[in-house]
């Protein structure tokens, strides 16, 4: 009953490619977030967004970009995949406050 | 800052076991909330359980249950009767404050890698 949808699930692309990676929530949430992810490893904040037109970087510095059009889309760029960009995007949603982040399935992306 | 600590990289756990989670935290915000969160090998994370700084008793969330020590600065997450399908990453986390705007994130720990044995 996921309400927040990461595209692909999947992707290898070679280097130097631009990719976009595409979040969208249906439960109207104003915060939303961008974590990575390597193997096994804990999550690392690297884009927030409280609203349409509001975005900030996170913690971990990211060569990515993103935009906050529309309240229910989310997505992140890279202009030039590099084999260093290999690893686990997971985006997530929240009400704020005392609500937990919903998280969508995660992209999984590979650099060649 | 926030900081979230989970000591214990790996558990083995024999199914139908109770299991306890640690993870201890900094803060110097007065008002915070604590989340547990697992995910599978599949990759999705899964919200458990809350509990939040002035919460005066502990989260239970049917089998998951926060002990939750404000003094010792401790949230571990308590599963009872353990099942295969608990095997899993979990994390520990803690609601801060991004910016003035009054925004929230989560600071992750290290998480814990779980595995009940047959």
């Amino acid at each position: 009953e996921a309400d927040i949808y990461q595209t692909p699930r999947y992707l290898v692309i070679g280097t130097g490619k631009k990719i976009t990676l595409e979040c969208s929530q249906t439960m109207g949430h104003d915060k939303m977030y961008w974590y990575q992810q390597d193997p096994g490893m804990e999550l690392h904040l690297i884009h927030y967004s409280y609203g349409v037109n509001s975005t900030e970087k996170g913690d971990l510095s990211s060569e990515s970009t993103v935009s906050r059009i529309r309240t229910e889309h989310f997505p992140l760029t890279l202009e030039s995949a590099r084999p260093s960009h290999t690893s686990q995007y997971l985006c997530a949603s929240s009400r704020g406050g005392n609500s937990p982040l919903h998280f969508g399935n995660g992209t999984r992306l590979t650099v060649t | 800052a926030q900081k979230i600590t989970q000591t214990q990289p790996g558990m083995f756990v024999q199914e139908k076991e109770a299991v306890t989670l640690d993870c201890t935290y900094d803060t110097s915000d007065p008002s915070y909330g604590l989340f547990w969160y697992k995910q599978p090998s599949s990759g999705e994370m899964i919200f458990l359980i809350y509990q939040g700084s002035y919460d005066q008793q502990n989260a239970t969330e049917g089998r998951y249950s926060l002990n939750f020590q404000k003094a010792r600065k401790s949230a571990n997450l308590v599963i009872s009767a353990s099942q295969l399908g608990d095997s899993a990453m979990y994390f520990c986390a803690m609601r801060g404050i991004i910016s003035n705007f009054g925004n929230e994130k989560l600071t992750f720990g290290t998480g814990t890698r779980l595995t009940i044995i047959p």
